[in-house]
Parts: structure tokens; C-alpha cells; sequence
């Protein structure tokens, strides 16, 4: 267990449809992550928030809709996607220290799109 | 290219020492990490290593730095089959963004 908990572990859903997941962390950290990991490719990063504020959005379309409500929950708000959104999304949360970002990541819910 | 690269591919035989290797292009880097994904997981954390540091030893990991060459490294000395996943080399840099920048993975093959 690494404190970072992602429901829910596989969702697949058609492209009309709207879904959520969910990421909670027990750590008491003040920055959670949402990054988005395809076979043979980089991980690639999505959203940051910092103390509840979204400090980063990494070109990412309108389909993905992130939601901070506290610093211990994180949201993606999903609706309409496509085929090429099919991939791993990796929640994660970290505290920095003296410039060391240790990011702690959840098991990641694999999303299929039909 | 990326601005973090490893090898995609590396097979080792049970018992032999296994290097991964990563190049990035950011001399502002402050620290580097080693993450480990096994199948159906996320990344779990490794080692990681401060940018004025060259080596750094955690048991049977060890960790080289060539901060001229942009150049990072993991040995896992005395393989197991346990060790087979996927390794990811992540940067971070000193520029007040709160985020890593991951490379692409090295998958480790041990052989019994």
C-alpha cells in the first residue's frame, strides 16, 4: 500500500458516456497529480494541483475535467471521449522537501474506450 | 527528442547484475529517480539521488551520476526473478513546478 488509493481499478465505457475516477490519499500531502501512461510512451503528465489549486494543465482537452475538492481527493471527470483515451491513469501525491518532489503513486485505473 | 530517454528493453539472467541506463536533457535538474512498475500496479518509488551526489548505494541498488554527461544509471546487483517490471528514470527542476518528468520505462527481463 502506498497511501494512494484510485477507484476504480478498470472502467470501460462507450463515447457517449460520462464517468468519474477517483483518487484519495492518506499521506497528508499538499500536491496530487494526474498523469496518463500509454504502452511505449513517456508518462505523460495532466493536471498538478498544489494546496487545492490547479497549477498545471498540460494541454489536455476539455473531455478530461479535473476536480480538487481538498488537498486529500482528486477527480477526473470524463465525458465523450475517444478510442485514443483508451490507457492507465496514474493518480499520485507527493510533499516537497528542500527541492525533492517524491511522488507516491495509486495502482492506476485502466480505461478502456469503445 | 524526449527529454528523458532509456532503453525499452533489457534481459538479465538470474544472479547477474542488471544496469539501466538514462540520458536527460535538463541541466537543471535537482534530483533523479529510479520507479519500478510491476504488472498491474503503479510506480513504486526506488532511490533517488541529489544532483551534487555522483553515487549512491541502497542495498543491492546503486546509483551513478554523471552530471556533465547528463547521464543517470541503476545496477541492481545479484538480479532476481522478483526484480522483472518495468524501470522509470524521472527528473525533477529547480523551477518551482511541482511535477516529474518521466522517461519512457526500461523493461527488465530476468531469466531463471
Amino acid at each position: 500500500e502506498t497511501g494512494v488509493t484510485q477507484t476504480p481499478r478498470h472502467l470501460v465505457m462507450g463515447m457517449t458516456n460520462k464517468k468519474s475516477l477517483k483518487c484519495e490519499q492518506h499521506l497528508g500531502h499538499n500536491a496530487m497529480y494526474w498523469y496518463k501512461q500509454s504502452a511505449k510512451k513517456p508518462l505523460e503528465l495532466m493536471f498538478v494541483y498544489n494546496f487545492k489549486e490547479q497549477t498545471e494543465n498540460n494541454s489536455v482537452p476539455s473531455r478530461f475535467s479535473p476536480e480538487c475538492p481538498n488537498s486529500s481527493h482528486l477527480f477526473l471527470h470524463l465525458h465523450t471521449l475517444q478510442p485514443e483515451d483508451s490507457a492507465l491513469y496514474l493518480c499520485a501525491s507527493s510533499q516537497e522537501s528542500q527541492g525533492n518532489e517524491k511522488l507516491f503513486f495509486g495502482s492506476g485505473t485502466q480505461l478502456s474506450v469503445l | 527528442g524526449e527529454d528523458v530517454e532509456q532503453s525499452l528493453f533489457l534481459s538479465v539472467r538470474e544472479g547477474d547484475s542488471s544496469v539501466i541506463n538514462c540520458t536527460y536533457t535538463d541541466s537543471s535538474s535537482t534530483y533523479l529517480y529510479w520507479y519500478k512498475q510491476e504488472p498491474g500496479a503503479g510506480l513504486q518509488l526506488l532511490t533517488y539521488i541529489f544532483s551534487n551526489m555522483d553515487m549512491k548505494q541502497d542495498q543491492r541498488l546503486t546509483v551513478l551520476l554523471n552530471k556533465k554527461d547528463k547521464h543517470l544509471s541503476l545496477r541492481i546487483a545479484d538480479t532476481q526473478t522478483g526484480d522483472s517490471a518495468i524501470y522509470f528514470c524521472a527528473e525533477s527542476r529547480d523551477t518551482g513546478r511541482r511535477a516529474l518528468t518521466f522517461g519512457s520505462g526500461t523493461r527488465l527481463q530476468v531469466q531463471p
